[in-house]
């Protein structure tokens, strides 16, 4: 199986921060990652997908890049309700993994 | 807009079958072009991919749970199914269902239910 290393498993950051969120691969998946927010009680919700791309809906703020195995979202000025769980989840291998998510808290 | 819905019993005993079934409105399984996967979050944990269809029935497991598995799909009612055998308590968590695009695809699980919490207790 694929392993996804997200880091760090949490942070607190203030509105208007800018926020970076990493994850890793143990081996190359090309641009074949997908990240999502989840909020408590709530399904996951897709962000980003091929890695840098803007699910239709999701604000311009959150962007994303990387390829190979080394992926970042990023948050450019951080809103009240992006304080939430991000995960990212690579689409290169038919059997799907999930990194362990990062929760972004308020500071 | 497509919507996914579960349903199924909250408990379940344990070294019994957990059963689900996920309902799809507004598109069809059979027209092909999506996997309709089943995916697990233990409470206060990370997400767990458990396995998906394709229409025609090709079905992909984790393999950390493949042997206790079988999701099945039912065209003609627009749903497929999960069904995870000899639980334990370590089954309990919230079981959401999702479409997916599949893999090596330039796209994620787009559209989830919004989840059922299955415990596992005598």
């Amino acid at each position: 199986d694929i392993q996804m290393t997200q880091s760090p498993s949490s942070l607190s950051a203030s509105v208007g921060d800018r926020v970076t969120i990493t994850c890793r691969a143990s081996q190359s998946i090309s641009s074949y990652l997908n990240w999502y927010q989840q909020k408590p009680g709530k399904a996951p919700k897709l962000l980003i997908y091929a890695a840098s791309s803007l699910q239709s809906g999701v604000p311009s703020r959150f962007s994303g890049s990387g390829s190979g195995t080394d992926f970042t979202l990023t948050i450019s000025s951080l809103q009240p309700e992006d304080f939430a769980t991000y995960y990212c989840q690579q689409s290169y291998s038919a059997t799907v993994t999930f990194g362990g998510g990062t929760k972004v808290e308020i500071k | 807009q497509v919507q996914l819905q579960e349903s199924g019993p909250g408990l379940v005993k344990p070294s019994q079958t957990l059963s689900l079934t996920c309902t799809v409105s507004g598109g069809s399984i059979s027209s092909g072009g999506y996997y309709w996967s089943w995916i697990r979050q233990h409470p206060g944990k990370g997400l767990e991919w458990i396995g998906y269809i394709y229409y025609s029935g090709s079905t992909y497991y984790n393999p950390s749970l493949k042997s206790r598995v079988t999701i099945s799909v039912d065209t003609s009612k627009n749903q497929f199914s999960l069904k995870l055998s000899s639980v334990t308590a370590a089954d309990t968590a919230v079981y959401y269902c999702a479409r997916y695009l599949g893999p090596i695809a330039v796209a994620g699980f787009d559209y989830w239910g919004q989840g059922t919490l299955v415990t596992v207790s005598s």
